[in-house]
């Protein structure tokens, strides 16, 4: 049972412009959101992390935005660049701020930045 | 580099060998996870330790799998008796409980090959 979806599943973006990646989630107990950022041959790196107490959270470049009524979430990247390049996953967390380790993830999305 | 260290990165074997993979976490990190990832998917969740006791495994983990955590320090996942459907990325991470929103550190992943 998928409880994560993410779309799109491949983003091609110029550089300067907006990546905008979003996540729709099922489980009202989810409570801690993160993407984590991907480059190939290596493991995910943690980008930023919202709670769903607040609705938007900004860290340089990246946003991410919560709608805590329509169980969403999205990843927005300002000025994209080429070395943006690489797969961008949401995840949940199942449980309560004691576990923030145990993710649910979604199936990824591909960004490509062309100069 | 002090981060989530794997060992070995790539493993090719033949279905029916037992292999052994091993995590070293962050030093003060006192919760340890593992996850596999498969090609074009997010990670999922296999199980995860607080020091030296198991918390919770996920369904995925099959009796083949066994993973310890001897001393609260490095882990092991073991496969036995490996099918061709084990191939995927095994993915370590690491985070200390006490911090809220404490982040979930990746290692770079052991690439297992059943042939």
């Amino acid at each position: 049972q998928q409880q994560v979806k993410q779309s799109p599943q491949s983003l091609i973006v110029q550089k300067g412009g907006i990546s905008i990646i979003n996540c729709a989630y099922e489980n009202t107990a989810f409570d801690y959101f993160p993407w984590y950022q991907q480059f190939p041959g290596k493991g995910p790196a943690l980008l930023i992390a919202i709670r769903p107490d607040v609705s938007e959270k900004k860290e340089g470049r990246f946003t991410i935005s919560f709608n805590k009524s329509a169980k969403q979430f999205s990843l927005h990247i300002m000025d994209s660049q080429p070395g943006d390049s690489a797969t961008y996953f949401c995840a949940a967390s199942p449980a309560g701020s004691s576990n923030t380790g145990k993710l649910i993830f979604g199936q990824g999305t591909t960004l490509q930045v062309k100069p | 580099d002090t981060g989530v260290s794997q060992d070995p990165r790539h493993k090719i074997t033949k279905r029916g060998q037992n292999v052994t993979f091993r995590c070293d976490p962050i030093s003060e990190h006192n919760r340890l996870y593992w996850y596999r990832q498969t090609l074009g998917q997010g990670p999922e969740f296999l199980t995860y330790f607080q020091n030296e006791a198991q918390l919770e495994k996920s369904r995925l983990l099959s009796d083949r799998f066994s993973a310890e955590r001897p001393k609260g320090s490095f882990s092991t996942l073991e496969i036995q008796r490996t099918e061709q459907g084990d191939s995927a990325m095994y993915l370590c991470a690491s985070t200390i409980v006490s911090s809220y929103n404490s982040p979930l550190h990746f290692g770079n992943g052991t690439r297992l090959t059943v042939t």
